[in-house]
């Protein structure tokens, strides 16, 4: 069965410090991957994603991810954090092919303090 | 282009009771799917819909049930409400294949 996990559950930060949130997965080939941000009360907005190809992936709002088969992990790093980069996290899968499910984790909370 | 909405933004309920929730999908996307994200938790995939039929399903019993409707619309339908089921359900959609989800607000359900 595929998994996620994401062993941070809460991360503070100060804000201009650089920024890494792990991600785990378990699956029995190479996954899609992705990062979403929800914010308080909010939907989720997708970061960035992993299909294929080049490991080191950007997305929006400054952010970068690095697909490691090897580890079985996709962290999400940005260099230098804003007071607006608070919010929850969520890693997620789904299967390379067939339907469409999106497995996510648990999430990570960051936390920004001035 | 209008992105994933979602009706209604919050609901009470009790116990027993039944709901529906709606979705409107990003226009052009032909499938849906539906998650519970309890509180402090991650989503939880519920179902997907293509082409107006179901075609995956999460560990959710069957008093959880939904359409999509031919101009990709949805809903979600809860029956005999249980204090569990309270949570934020979130809508995405997307085309089929190798595609990203687009998310909706979300509704956020209480059940008392």
């Amino acid at each position: 069965a595929q998994s996620v996990t994401q062993p941070d559950i809460h991360i503070t930060v100060s804000e201009g410090a650089s920024l890494e949130l792990r991600c785990n997965y378990s699956y029995g080939a190479t996954p899609y991957l992705f990062w979403y941000v929800q914010s308080p009360g909010q939907g989720l907005q997708l970061l960035l994603k992993y299909f294929s190809g080049d490991t080191l992936v950007q997305g929006i709002k400054g952010f970068e991810a690095e697909f490691k088969r090897s580890q079985s992990s996709f962290n999400l790093r940005k260099p230098s954090v804003h007071w607006s980069d608070a919010a929850e996290y969520f890693c997620a899968l789904r299967f390379s092919g067939g339907y469409q499910k999106v497995t996510f984790g648990t999430g990570t909370k960051l936390q920004v303090i001035p | 282009e209008t992105g994933v909405t979602q009706s209604p933004t919050h609901l009470i309920k009790t116990r027993g009771q039944q709901v529906t929730l709606r979705c409107s999908s990003q226009s052009g996307h032909n499938t849906v799917s539906w998650y519970q994200q309890a509180l402090g938790q991650g989503p939880q995939f519920i179902f997907q819909y293509y082409r107006e039929e179901e075609n995956g399903r999460g560990n959710f019993p069957p008093r959880f049930s939904g359409l999509q409707f031919p101009n990709y619309s949805s809903e979600l339908n809860v029956n005999a409400l249980e204090l569990d089921d309270s949570a934020l359900y979130l809508c995405a959609s997307s085309l089929r294949g190798p595609n990203e989800q687009f998310f909706g607000p979300g509704t956020r359900l209480t059940v008392l």
